[in-house]
This record gives C-alpha cells, sequence and structure tokens, in this order.
C-alpha cells in the first residue's frame, strides 16, 4: 500500500512565523503535491513537484514556497504566516504519466 | 481553463435510500475522471475512476459513476447508503498536460439512520 504520511495533523502557529510543513511517501513517486482545503472550495492546488529540485506553481502559490531535495520528501514553506492561510493543508504523491493521487492524512494549521 | 462542478454542497438522505452526487466538468478535450471520498478526520481516498472504455464504473464498495461525454457529466450514485457512507466526497478531472487534477468544491453526504 502507498503511505503518504504528514509531519502534524494539527499545528497551531502565530502570525509572521515561518513554518515548514513535511511530506514524506514512501512508493518511489515521481510526483507530489500540496493542496489546501477550504470548506466549499474543495482542495486548490498549491504547488506541484515532478522530480527532485523541479517545481511548477499552482493554482494560489501566492505566500508559499516549496522545497524538494529528496524523491521521498515535499516541504511546503510558508515564510511569513498569515491568518488567511489558515486550513487544512493535504500532501499527495503520484506517479510519472499516472493521474491517480494518493493522500496524506493532511493538516490542519491555525496562524492566530 | 478545466473547472469541477459539484452542484450539491450538502447531500442528506436517510438509510438504505438511493443517492446521487452529481458532477459536472468543463473541459472539451479528453478528460480522465476520479471521484474521492473523506472520511472525518482522515484524507481523500479513490474511490472509483474513468480512464476509458466502459462509461460505467464501480467501486468496491457498490458506488457507481457514469461518463457522459455529451452532457460532460460524472454523476456518483449508490442504490441503498448505509451510515458508514457518511463522508465528503469530492469529483476531480484531469486538466490537459501534466499529471494535476482540478477538484469539485465537495459535496458532503450525511445519512440519517
Amino acid at each position: 500500500d502507498v503511505k503518504v504520511t504528514q509531519s502534524s495533523r494539527y499545528l497551531v502557529k502565530r502570525t509572521g512565523e515561518k513554518v515548514f510543513l513535511e511530506c514524506v511517501q514512501d512508493m518511489d513517486h515521481e510526483n507530489m503535491f500540496w493542496y489546501r482545503q477550504d470548506p466549499g472550495l474543495g482542495l486548490r492546488l498549491i504547488y506541484f513537484s515532478y522530480d527532485v529540485k523541479m517545481k511548477e506553481k499552482g493554482d494560489i502559490p501566492e505566500g508559499y514556497s516549496v522545497s524538494r531535495e529528496k524523491k521521498e520528501r515535499f516541504s511546503l514553506i510558508l515564510e511569513s504566516a498569515s491568518t488567511n492561510q489558515t486550513s487544512m493543508y493535504l500532501c499527495a504523491s503520484s506517479l510519472a504519466g499516472i493521474f491517480t493521487q494518493y493522500f496524506g492524512p493532511g493538516t490542519r494549521l491555525t496562524v492566530l | 481553463a478545466q473547472s469541477v462542478t459539484q452542484l450539491d454542497s450538502q447531500v442528506p438522505v436517510f438509510e438504505e435510500a438511493p443517492v446521487e452526487l452529481r458532477c459536472n466538468y468543463s473541459s472539451s478535450v479528453s478528460v480522465y475522471l476520479f471521484w474521492y471520498v473523506q472520511y472525518p478526520n482522515q484524507g481523500l481516498q479513490l474511490l472509483l475512476k474513468y480512464l476509458s472504455g466502459s462509461t460505467l464504473v464501480e467501486s468496491i464498495n457498490g458506488f457507481e459513476a457514469e461518463f457522459n461525454k455529451s452532457q460532460t457529466s460524472f454523476h456518483l450514485r449508490k442504490p441503498s447508503v448505509h451510515i458508514s457512507d457518511t463522508a465528503e466526497y469530492f469529483c476531480a478531472a484531469t486538466r490537459g498536460a501534466g499529471n494535476m487534477l482540478t477538484f469539485g468544491g465537495g459535496t458532503r453526504l450525511m445519512v440519517k439512520p
């Protein structure tokens, strides 16, 4: 079974803090994704990576950056957290050329 | 740009009743379509997918969805729901080149005893 893990289930940070969300997958998938999930808006893609050190902006990249130094790990970085970044963050992975994505359990981030 | 619309944000239904969750997509090009389910406090799990071939696809727990190209729809149905089907359901579609998906806003299915 594909396993996608996220470093925290719940996280509380203060405005202006730098926040790191970590995601690890154990199935040697080339593609990794970061989404945020908000009620009524579904999942919106923040960033996508198709290989180590490669990244593409998704639909809402403003205020976020990512890092992929190893194939199995994809980090989402909030350089200076703001209250409007309070949300559920979901990480996913997939094989190259295969559209089925496998999701982690999510991190619920609250920015105060 | 690809968009996916789930027409109902919430669907309340009694146990053992049939249910349909509606999904429409906008693309005029070939698409692959997916339904994911999110149980409370969990991540998303793939429920079923349409890639090619038969337009009717089924899941292992009794759900089915039909790809209708002329109506650009991929509605999810189950003839008799169970309390354990209570969850949020997301429709998704491929968005042309690349491996990305576009998701709908989600439909919360609430099964009542």
